[in-house]
């Protein structure tokens, strides 16, 4: 009863390197999401899809890029990571709009 | 963006203890959801709200949606440890999940 993983938990990266996160849901789900937690700030949304083969741009979207080439993975990618970027990551899934099912959580710190 | 804004942002209290967690807003959500986030894990749904002056009972929490709908709250009586945790309210409105806005968030700790 997997529900949403999330690779990897924890990540140090350097100013300028790259990097993908992974996320995978076996609820077969149309919607999935990507979020960074800030304190103070709460979850912000940064891409999101509808379904398999479409993306969208959420809230703070700069510098990061998404892909969705199966139902069940969302990928979001950083191509020259920032210190701005060091934050907790999430990603979730619907069905519809109901309840979101979040994974664990990637740590990330850009050094 | 409209953040909703919750207070307060940081709890300590003794076990036994009875709380209040606001979640305001000046815009009109069609629904509310409270969530809980431990430690290193995502949030988990706990009550969504879709009626003005609703009132939802989950054992010993208690949510309320607003009457106008612009904010709610989370009343805990008798706190235990394992109530330990970020309490987020998330507030929606419609065109699908992806317009759901998040509070600020509470972090509650309850001592044993």
């Amino acid at each position: 009863n997997a529900g949403v993983t999330q690779t990897p938990k924890f990540r140090v990266l350097k100013t300028g390197q790259s990097m993908t996160l992974l996320c995978a849901q076996d609820m077969n789900h149309e919607y999935m999401y990507w979020y960074r937690q800030d304190p103070g700030m709460g979850l912000r949304l940064i891409h999101y899809s509808v379904g398999e083969g479409t993306t969208a741009k959420g809230e703070v979207p700069d510098g990061y890029n998404v892909s969705r080439l199966k139902k069940q993975n969302f990928l979001l990618g950083l191509e020259s990571a920032a210190p701005s970027q060091t934050s907790v990551y999430f990603c979730a899934s619907t069905k519809g709009f109901s309840e979101a099912f979040f994974g664990q959580g990637t740590r990330l710190t850009v050094v | 963006t409209q953040l909703l804004e919750q207070s307060p942002q940081f709890l300590s209290i003794q076990e036994g203890e009875n709380l209040t967690v606001y979640c305001n807003s000046s815009s009109v959500f069609s629904s509310l959801q409270w969530y809980r986030q431990e430690p290193g894990e995502g949030p988990v749904l706990l009550v969504t709200v879709v009626t003005g002056g609703e009132v939802k009972k989950l054992k010993r929490l208690t949510f309320q949606f607003g009457d106008a709908r612009k904010d709610s709250s989370l009343h805990i009586t008798a706190a235990q440890p394992g109530d330990t945790g970020l309490y987020l309210c998330a507030g929606a409105r419609s065109g699908g999940y992806q317009k759901v806005t998040f509070g600020t968030g509470t972090k509650l700790q309850v001592i044993p």
